[in-house]
């Protein structure tokens, strides 16, 4: 069966100092995978979407940036936090490949507060 | 479309009756939806989904209604419980030029009276 994690799952930091968020994916080979953000008591934004190694798609300007250096692994980076990036950051994959559109299966979550 | 800068609306319901969630989407030739339930410090779960060569769809206590002409999306719960109390979000699959992208609509809190 398909899992998925997310890591880590509560991060606090300082404006200005640098974010890696991971994502893996294991039981399945070229899924799509996202990243969403959802402020508290909001809704969720996508952030990136990748169809494939190396392939990233950007959906708003921002100063994070993901990247998918294996096939199951997505990472949301950024150098220089802002007290805007605070969020809960959700990452994503459903099956690739051209399948039909089917359900997002999503991760638990890593809770992001910058001070 | 998304609205993730606005506060989301909330749904109270007493236990027992039955519940009816909204969601307006934004892409006319979106051919996919999704609802999914959200628990507080969770990632979201999937409720159900429908294609957009269906009007109306039911599973196990939960029924969704697609109306394409308005771009309107209903979940309907039977029988609302205390475990039914989470934040509810549509999902939207834009045409085959974005394929890969889902979308999230305005999510609505559902809470419980007992």
């Amino acid at each position: 069966s398909q899992t998925i994690h997310q890591w880590p799952a509560t991060l606090v930091q300082p404006v200005g100092s640098p974010l890696s968020l991971e994502c893996t994916v294991e039981g399945t080979s070229n899924p799509n995978l996202y990243w969403y953000r959802q402020a508290a008591g909001r809704g969720l934004q996508l952030l990136f979407y990748s169809v494939g190694i190396g392939q990233i798609s950007s959906e708003v300007p921002q100063n994070l940036s993901a990247s998918r250096p294996q096939d199951r692994q997505f990472i949301l980076s950024s150098k220089k936090l802002l007290l805007s990036d605070s969020g809960f950051y959700l990452c994503a994959w459903r099956p690739g490949g051209g399948s039909p559109p089917g359900e997002l299966f999503f991760g638990e979550g890593s809770r992001l507060t910058v001070l | 479309g998304e609205s993730v800068g606005l506060h989301l609306p909330t749904l109270s319901v007493q236990e027992g009756d039955n519940s009816i969630i909204n969601c307006a989407y934004s892409n006319s030739a979106s051919d996919y939806f999704i609802w999914y339930k959200q628990e507080s410090g969770k990632g979201p779960q999937f409720i159900i989904d429908i294609r957009s060569n269906m009007d109306k769809r039911q599973g196990q206590r939960v029924t969704v209604l697609l109306n394409k002409t308005v771009k309107h999306l209903s979940l309907q719960i039977a029988a609302t419980q205390p475990g039914d109390s989470a934040v509810y979000f549509c999902a939207e699959n834009p045409p085959l030029s974005s394929a890969s992208k889902i979308i999230f609509g305005s999510g609505t809190r559902l809470s419980i009276r007992p």
